[in-house]
């Protein structure tokens, strides 16, 4: 079955850069998705990529595929104390990594 | 738009008991919706896929008579913990499929729930 790896924990501090990063196995997803968790509450949608694009922009988030290393990143401009969470990204095949949980130190 | 509610939020039994959740799509119609576990910092897990009119689909090691999932209508679906133990007790997270009603337009989005947190004394 499909493998999705992220790494656990980041820490960063406001108005830095955050990168979340994201490896997959599963090539045949049309849409890619980052998802957010807040603490006891469900994933809400926080964007997507299409397959066949390499980056996508939305405001402070940008969103870059590298289809051959199967290699999703996020990054979250101008961090802030509301973005600690804990970031999901998943395929079409609705297996979940581990999830990133990013902490923002003020 | 695009909203999925759960009900109850939070629920606290006594073992032996069976438990009923509730997963809504508000305002969009669902013909699939999913039913996830996640224990404390941990993933999601899937444990079945719910589609409108016909038997729930498990994942492997998800025991479906304990789990009982009925999805009478296109924005209804239950999950029943039947004969709850406390190693029931865990966060149950829904989700919906857009089937295209949404129209947010983003192919195969799924919309979750906030969750009902089970406990199970």
């Amino acid at each position: 079955g499909e493998d999705v790896e992220q790494s656990l924990f980041l820490s960063v501090r406001e108005g830095d850069s955050s990168v979340i990063n994201c490896t997959y196995t599963d090539s045949s997803s049309t849409y890619l998705y980052w998802y957010k968790q807040e603490p006891g509450a469900g994933l809400q949608l926080l964007t997507y990529i299409f397959s066949n694009m390499d980056m996508k922009q939305d405001q402070r988030l940008t969103v870059l595929l590298n289809k051959k290393d199967k290699h999703l990143s996020l990054r979250i401009a101008d961090t802030q104390t509301g973005d600690s969470a804990i970031y999901f990204c998943a395929g079409r095949s609705l297996v979940f990594g581990k999830g990133t949980r990013l902490s923002v130190i003020a | 738009g695009a909203v999925v509610s759960q009900h109850p939020s939070w629920v606290i039994c006594k073992s032996g008991t069976s438990v009923k959740i509730e997963c809504r799509s508000l305002d969009f119609q669902a013909t699939t919706m999913f039913w996830y576990r996640q224990f404390p910092k941990q993933s999601l897990m899937l444990m079945a896929t719910s589609n409108e009119g016909s038997k729930a689909t498990y994942e492997q090691g998800v025991e479906k008579d304990k789990f009982l999932i009925n999805h009478a209508s296109l924005t209804l679906s239950t999950l029943t913990v039947t004969s709850a133990h406390p190693e029931d007790s865990s966060f149950y997270i829904c989700s919906a499929r857009d089937s295209g009603t949404s129209g947010r337009g983003v192919y195969n989005e799924q919309f979750f729930g906030p969750g009902t947190r089970l406990t199970v004394l």
